[in-house]
């Protein structure tokens, strides 16, 4: 498997602002890319994927855009709130790492 | 939690035991996954499987043994345990392969003393 690199490690908003979370990936051949949510206590939960036939997926308030060219991808939260403060992570198809994690502080 | 079961959920057990932990699905999915979780390590793969008596190798393998007799059931068994797998385990199952969607259990927090 091929590395998933992710970024930030940690980011800390004001309640109401957006959040954006970036994965890159080194495998040309992945086409299905998801992104996970875990709160404290919990397993990881899928909130979002994506797959390479479309550049951008929305959800409510979270959207993810694929960019194949350049091989990364996205996570935008809009509208933040404090129940979004958790540990995300990104993965793509065909590689056995997770990305490392981004711990997500939303301050009321 | 989509229909997977670990057990137990948390364990104490002594440096040189054997330690087996069982994950149980209801959803028929094809792959499993047996995850550790440390910090500043993020999700770290130990082995997988993908059908019943095939697995392989994650990124951190050396130390554990796994098992699939039934699509439903995986074990995950630490042979000898160490003080280095104090860690939560969590395990994951799919309908695809590495890397796609997959569904988590609650985790087992082990402790080696």
């Amino acid at each position: 498997g091929e590395n998933v690199e992710q970024h930030p490690s940690t980011l800390s908003v004001q309640e109401g602002d957006s959040a954006v979370i970036k994965c890159t990936y080194s495998d040309s051949a992945s086409n299905y890319f998801p992104w996970y949510k875990q709160e404290l206590g919990k397993g990881p939960q899928l909130i979002i994927d994506i797959r390479s036939n479309v550049g951008e997926k929305k959800d409510q308030r979270i959207a993810v855009t694929l960019n194949k060219t350049a091989k990364h991808f996205s996570l935008h939260i809009t509208e933040t709130q404090p129940e979004d403060s958790a540990v995300y992570f990104c993965a793509a198809e065909g590689d056995m790492r997770f990305g490392a994690g981004t711990r997500l502080t939303v301050k009321p | 939690d989509a229909g997977i079961t670990q057990s137990p959920r948390h364990k104490v057990t002594e440096t040189g035991t054997p330690v087996t932990l069982r994950c149980h699905q209801t959803e028929n999915h094809r792959y499993m996954y047996w995850y550790r979780q440390d910090p500043g390590h993020g999700l770290r793969l130990i082995h997988y499987s993908y059908g019943v008596k095939d697995t392989d190798k994650g990124e951190v393998s050396d130390g554990y043994s796994v098992s699939r007799s039934k699509t439903e059931d995986f074990l995950l068994t630490l042979e000898s345990a160490t003080s280095s797998q104090t860690s939560v385990y969590f395990c994951a199952i799919g309908p695809a392969g590495l890397g796609t969607e997959a569904f988590f259990g609650q985790g087992t927090r082990l402790t080696v003393v």
